[in-house]
């Protein structure tokens, strides 16, 4: 059974860096098939995408937030990551990791729905 | 960046009536990779449709989507009352992708 399931700390102080941890079973992440993401929603707001990565490296980041998101994957541990440097109480959220289905044509490959998320984790940014 | 607007913001409805939930882009959405989630209160959001019109797995055939370019549409042909959620509407076609603001469904 697919699971994916964010972990990290719950309360961030303004100016840090926020970590959290998707740890991905049921399936590799390593597979050519997939991208992981990381999505976000502050309280009682939408959605908002952050970025994605493929097992490989190669990252997406949404433009908005580019300059402050390293997201990395540890297929070692078949997990993935997101970091998110400099944080205020903006970036309050719950933040959703999620799989991205892959789509590869004879040219070039690129990410689709999101097919399955995990439970999400709230982060609160607060002094 | 494609903004989705989404219509109703909220909507009410009795048991067993039908849904119909709008969502616009800002332009067109390339090759109409547009998808639908349902977001019940307190979960996470959950995949019901994709590619416009297909239904992800397990989820009833009450729920249809339709549209094109820049009009896309949610179907719920007949509403129960596990129903009750907000509905969003996303674009995979460009990046960044984008969510629209969600449409809640609300059972009489």
């Amino acid at each position: 059974q697919l699971q994916l399931q964010e972990s990290g700390p719950g309360l961030v102080k303004p100016s840090e860096t926020l970590s959290l941890t998707c740890a991905v079973s049921g399936v590799s992440i390593s597979s050519s098939s997939y991208y992981w993401d990381w999505i976000r929603q502050p309280p009682g707001k939408g959605l908002e995408w952050i970025g994605s990565i493929y097992y490989s490296g190669s990252t997406y980041y949404n433009t908005s937030l580019k300059s402050r998101i390293t997201i990395s994957a540890d297929t070692s541990k078949n997990q993935f990551s997101l970091r998110l440097s400099s944080v205020t109480a903006a970036d309050t959220a719950v933040y959703y990791c999620a799989r991205q289905v892959r789509y590869c044509s004879s040219t070039s490959c690129i990410g689709l729905h999101l097919d399955y998320w995990g439970q999400g984790i709230l982060v609160t940014v607060s002094s | 960046e494609i903004v989705l607007t989404q219509s109703p913001g909220t909507l009410s409805l009795s048991p067993g009536e039908r849904a119909t939930l709008s969502c616009r882009a800002s332009q067109s959405v390339s090759r109409s990779y547009l998808s639908w989630y349902q977001q019940k209160p307190g979960q996470a959001p959950r995949l019901l449709i994709y590619a416009t019109s297909n239904t992800a797995t397990g989820i009833p055939d009450r729920f249809s989507g339709s549209g094109s370019g820049t009009d896309f549409t949610l179907t719920i042909s007949r509403v129960v009352p596990e129903d009750l959620a907000v509905y969003y509407c996303q674009q995979y076609g460009s990046s960044p992708y984008t969510f629209g603001q969600g449409t809640r469904l609300e059972i009489k």
